[in-house]
């Protein structure tokens, strides 16, 4: 399974762009980007996914290098609420099995 | 909107005791699984299943064993609790497509005294 790694913590605050890098060097060609995030006390929220392209939804943006060796997830205006873990996990065919890291904890402050 | 259901918020069980965890999707998913959350140590995965009656072991599987006798549930069994499978547990459900979105339920968090 391609690992990844993310740094342990980061802050933000609030209004501003939160930058979130992972690298995942080992990915194969298969093998999907994703973002989850876990506020204290809930199970984990899925935020989006990609292959090469980058990704837009509503939640944030994600920029996979050309390389696909390393992603950012880009929360365009961080609020308290965006305040939790975030986990970039990279997985491919349906079956594999879907191993977390130890996610980057963001807090964003006022 | 997918709908991962677990079926105890909390539960405290003595040591010793067999414990059933049930997980229960109502999406059609093929792929479920079960991952104990620790402090310090993120998110591991215990069991997954990819079918009815099929299973898998995660980084994790000992002390625990699984069922799918029916494909909307996956249940995490704990042959004898033991103080240390003192955990928060999270079931998942994962939808297949040209992206996999995987679904959480709200967890479980087993206290063995």
């Amino acid at each position: 399974d391609a690992k990844t790694t993310q740094p342990t913590s980061m802050d933000c605050a609030e209004g501003r762009a939160a930058n979130l890098p992972c690298n995942h060097s080992t990915i194969s060609g298969n093998e999907y980007v994703y973002w989850y995030r876990q506020i204290h006390s809930q199970g984990p929220q899925y935020i989006i996914h990609g292959l090469k392209n980058n990704e837009t939804n509503e939640m944030a943006s994600l920029i996979i290098t050309e390389d696909r060796k390393s992603s950012t997830l880009i929360l365009p205006h961080a609020t308290l609420r965006d305040t939790a873990v975030y986990y970039c996990i990279v997985f491919g065919a349906a079956g594999n099995k879907l191993t977390f890291g130890g996610g980057t904890r963001v807090l964003v402050k006022p | 909107d997918v709908k991962v259901t677990q079926s105890s918020r909390y539960l405290v069980k003595r040591t010793g005791e067999k414990v059933f965890l049930e997980c229960v999707q109502d999406m059609d998913h093929e792929n479920m699984f079960w991952y104990r959350q620790d402090p310090g140590l993120g998110l591991r995965l215990i069991y997954f299943s990819y079918d009815v009656k099929m299973k898998e072991k995660g980084d994790i599987p000992e002390g625990y064993s699984v069922s799918r006798e029916k494909k909307e549930r996956f249940s995490l069994i704990l042959e004898s609790a033991s103080t240390n499978q003192t955990s928060m547990y999270l079931c998942a459900s994962l939808e297949e497509g040209p992206g996999y979105e995987q679904y959480f339920g709200p967890g479980t968090r087993l206290t063995v005294t």
